[in-house]
């Protein structure tokens, strides 16, 4: 089993459109980040948080730490919002940065 | 400011010759990280640095893959001898305690 599991796998919706994307983990972690993958291949840090809620613009991520759960929401969605959206997490929390632990990932394609 | 540079962005060699995968973290970033991206594997952790040190590098694959990093400015990843499944898309990140992580644009390594 994954320790980090995302759903759903792919997603099409339509312009406009409210999108949710779930990540839950089996692992004790320090912080969960959400990250946005372009054709193009660059990765782009979205948010990275260990309670609570964060919101950028239209993008909005949650986390539940009793439920080790996580959403990652985009309201108003764009085309231009079509790529792929990877929940990690950091697992060490004794100070100090560590690596990562990727779920695989959800396309997501937003159609004009 | 610079992001994190690696070098070089595509690479095609012949099975069996030595492979290396430069970068340069953003400056003041004492932590850097190596990724590896595959289709069927999404991305994984293989070795991270705190301060120029290696501190994990339970996710190197084989004694094939080796990395260092001489100073706070520059890191190398080396494949010796390389296998066709080495191919896959390389990535290097760079942070500071607590903070998101910042990936290059990655490199593109085919071995035929």
């Amino acid at each position: 089993k994954n320790e980090v599991e995302q759903s759903p796998q792919n997603l099409t919706a339509q312009e406009g459109e409210f999108i949710t994307i779930n990540c839950s983990y089996s692992v004790g972690i320090s912080a969960l980040h959400w990250l946005q993958q372009h054709p193009g291949g660059g990765i782009v840090s979205l948010f990275m948080l260990s309670s609570g809620k964060k919101k950028h613009g239209r993008l909005i991520a949650t986390i539940n730490i009793q439920e080790k759960h996580s959403s990652l929401h985009i309201t108003a969605s764009h085309p231009r919002d079509s790529a792929v959206y990877i929940c990690a997490v950091n697992t060490y929390s004794g100070g100090g940065a560590d690596g990562l632990t990727f779920g695989k990932g959800t396309h997501l394609i937003i159609q004009p | 400011d610079a992001g994190v540079i690696q070098s070089p962005r595509h690479e095609v060699t012949e099975m069996g010759q030595e492979v290396t995968l430069r970068c340069k973290p953003i400056s003041g970033h004492n932590s850097l990280f190596w990724y590896r991206q595959t289709m069927m594997r999404g991305l994984e952790l293989l070795i991270y640095f705190n301060n120029n040190v290696p501190i994990d590098d339970s996710g190197m694959p084989e004694d094939r893959f080796s990395a260092k990093m001489p100073n706070a400015s520059f890191s190398t990843l080396k494949i010796q001898p390389s296998e066709p499944r080495d191919s896959a898309v390389y990535f290097c990140a760079s942070t500071t305690s607590y903070q998101p992580q910042h990936f290059g644009d990655g490199t593109r390594l085919s071995i035929l």
